[in-house]
């Protein structure tokens, strides 16, 4: 399988906890977002690469949600001192970047804090 | 900013039923505009998109979509439903000179009765 590739795919962690997700695109694409979704509601912008460069955030992001991709290709996330409100499926998604390509989701990953 | 909205949360139809669901966004420049599917358990796959060129776009499994740019809208229909068709459905738009980060809608749950 060539798609976005998203691990683990399910994690249960304790309040206070760190937890770091990983990402792998689709091997050509430049362009890698975060989306975080929760129960009865679209996928929210967390985050996006243009390659090893974070071009944006979220003001979603707090500063316990740290993103990166070191060398352009997969990317992790870290949530810092994890609260029960961070329950929720993370998303990722690449895509080539150009204005007349989608983007392409990956599984999720599913969060909950306990 | 950009906003998409999606005012039907829950539609119920019967097998057969004609289906129409609406999404507007809000932004004044050139957008892209995408539909997405999400059949329960899976992960989000692109059913149709607009880049530019004829307003009416034709996706997969039949489905197809409008791109009414006085209304900015970008209504979803299908002539006849299918019991697989069960979903969630997500409108998503991106501002087309940047292909920046893509703005989802907050989801339509289609339930088909057999």
């Amino acid at each position: 399988d060539t798609g976005v590739s998203q691990d683990p795919r399910h994690k249960i962690t304790k309040r206070g906890q760190n937890v770091t997700f990983r990402c792998d695109p689709i091997s050509e694409h430049n362009r890698l977002y975060w989306y975080r979704q929760t129960l009865g509601q679209g996928p929210e912008f967390l985050t996006y690469f243009q390659n090893e460069a974070q071009l944006e955030k979220s003001r979603l992001l707090s500063d316990r949600f740290s993103a990166e991709r070191p060398k352009g290709s997969f990317s992790t996330l870290e949530i810092q001192r994890t609260e029960q409100g961070d329950s929720a499926m993370y998303l990722c998604a690449s895509s080539l970047g150009r204005s007349d390509t989608e983007a392409f989701f990956g599984q999720g990953t599913r969060l909950t804090v306990v | 900013a950009q906003s998409v909205s999606q005012h039907n949360h829950h539609v119920i139809l019967s097998e057969a039923a004609s289906l129409e669901l609406g999404c507007n966004y809000s932004y004044g420049g050139t957008v892209n505009l995408f539909w997405y599917v999400q059949y329960p358990g899976q992960h989000l796959q692109l059913l149709l998109k607009y880049f530019s060129g004829d307003p009416l776009v034709k996706g997969i499994k039949g489905f197809e979509a409008e791109f009414i740019k006085s209304k900015f809208s970008f209504n979803l229909r299908k002539p006849s439903v299918q019991w697989s068709d069960t979903a969630e459905y997500f409108c998503a738009v991106n501002v087309y000179s940047s292909a920046s980060k893509i703005i989802f809608g907050s989801g339509t749950r289609l339930s088909i009765r057999p």
